[in-house]
């Protein structure tokens, strides 16, 4: 089974309107990470945004927030007042275990990827 | 910033030859990544260091090789390189024990086997 799945491989927007990207995870551990990374077309994977299981609020940078529903497992972004610099693709990633623990938690695996176009 | 820095950004290669990607990040991190990324696949993990003299086996191992002889620095080498082996490499790199665990990353090399 997929660790992350994003269900979505394209989305359209227009410009300065809100748009969200859908993120599920599937883990049994209690403590983990969720990230999303920007990839634009020039190709470099730019970190966005992250979310902690035990963090109480919703995360948010700027125009990102995550949209972190425990429960049901998912871990969606809210991109507002998109611009036309936010096309490009976007994933999800998870990291399993405490951050601060060494082992099995070191890597991410990450989702297929949305890509996002924003029309003018 | 430099931040993590990959060389060659792009690299033809003909089947068989080797070629070695360097990577070089100025942050001081323990650990740093080696990724594959095809179309359709996300990132998938090669190989990764948790220290200078370290490494160990992601999930795509198979045709790699690395090193860390300085912290600074992880190595990806193709011995033998194969068509397969077409895709885009990216490094990475963290703290050790940081809470988020956030990854940095490089730009990316894009290497075609021919």
């Amino acid at each position: 089974a997929q660790k992350i799945t994003q269900t979505q491989p394209g989305m359209f927007v227009q410009e300065k309107e809100a748009v969200t990207l859908d993120c599920t995870y599937d883990t049994s551990d209690p403590s983990y990470g969720l990230f999303w990374y920007k990839q634009p077309s020039s190709g470099e994977m730019i970190f966005l945004i992250y979310q902690g299981s035990y963090d109480q609020q919703n995360a948010t940078e700027g125009r990102y927030s995550l949209n972190f529903q425990k429960a049901r497992k998912s871990a969606n972004l809210v991109i507002s007042a998109s611009q036309l610099g936010d096309s490009a693709m976007y994933f999800c990633a998870m990291r399993e275990g405490p951050g601060w623990r060494g082992g099995s938690n070191y890597k991410l695996t990450f989702g297929k990827g949305t890509l996002l176009t924003v029309n003018p | 910033n430099a931040g993590v820095t990959q060389t060659p950004k792009f690299r033809v290669l003909k089947t068989g030859q080797s070629m070695t990607l360097l990577c070089a990040q100025d942050m001081n991190h323990e650990y740093m990544y080696w990724y594959r990324q095809d179309p359709g696949m996300g990132l998938r993990l090669i190989h990764y260091s948790v220290g200078e003299g370290t490494t160990a086996k992601g999930e795509v191992p198979d045709g790699y090789n690395v090193s860390r002889l300085k912290k600074q620095n992880f190595l990806l080498g193709l011995e033998s390189a194969a068509p397969s082996q077409t895709s885009v490499y990216f490094c990475a790199s963290r703290l050790a024990g940081a809470t988020k665990n956030i990854q940095y990353f490089g730009a990316g090399t894009r290497l075609s086997v021919l």
